[in-house]
């Protein structure tokens, strides 16, 4: 595709249960990542991936929260036993290497009732 | 945590005026960039300056960078309605790792 895509657009999940978000970026970009932002408030960095290092968990909030990138392309963030807290829009982008123009996908948001 | 903080957190202007954000960081960077969002979805790219730039201009937009107050502004002439939205900056750390602030909403009235 030309953008980055992530699916789905909307998820309303109960409360305990897990979601696997999913981000494909554009292809050839090497670099990926993860963003939750709250209501009105800014970007929150949960994970950074580069090529083929060990990819940049800082920002991940507890260890419930876990994402992989396979072959390179195609990122899933998975969320287990989710908290009402955990309701955001997660926000997925890539680079054609880390710290250029970073493509964003318009987003998942997230609803844990 | 966040790397860069904006300032202001709020603008209201009237069309034609120009709008000015200021934001703050904290280590160094290789750069910084500006990003709109609208509606609260994904995140458009306006401007790169590099850490060894300390002006650039691109349309309307105007950005400058002062590495030793680490600070950088984005000016915005002769607003329209459709300027309308968050603006965020994002700096990049030797490692290319990007980081927002928490934007300025900017607000412009017809």
């Amino acid at each position: 595709g030309a953008g980055v895509s992530q699916s789905p657009s909307n998820k309303v999940t109960e409360k305990g249960k897990d979601v696997e978000l999913r981000c494909d970026p554009i292809s050839g970009h090497t670099a990926l990542y993860w963003y939750r932002q709250s209501l009105g408030q800014g970007l929150e960095f949960l994970i950074y991936f580069q090529g083929n290092s060990a990819p940049d968990k800082s920002g991940l909030p507890s260890d419930r929260f876990s994402a992989e990138r396979t072959g390179g392309s195609v990122s899933t963030l998975t969320i287990q036993r989710t908290q009402q807290e955990d309701s955001a829009v997660y926000l997925c982008a890539s680079s054609s290497y880390g710290g250029t123009e970073a493509f964003f996908g318009q987003g998942t948001r997230l609803t844990v009732v | 945590s966040q790397q860069g903080e904006e300032d202001p957190q709020a603008l209201s202007i009237q069309e034609g005026e120009n709008a000015t954000m200021n934001c703050s960081y904290k280590t160094s960077i290789n750069n910084l960039q500006w990003y709109r969002q609208n509606s609260g979805r994904g995140l458009v790219h306006l401007i790169l300056i590099r850490s060894n730039e300390r002006e650039k201009h691109s349309g309307r937009l105007r950005v400058t960078l002062d590495t030793s107050k680490k600070s950088s502004s984005l000016l915005i002439t002769a607003s329209r309605a459709a300027d309308t939205a968050s603006y965020f900056c994002a700096t990049d750390n030797s490692w290319g790792k990007l980081q927002f602030g928490a934007g300025t909403q900017v607000v412009v009235t017809p």
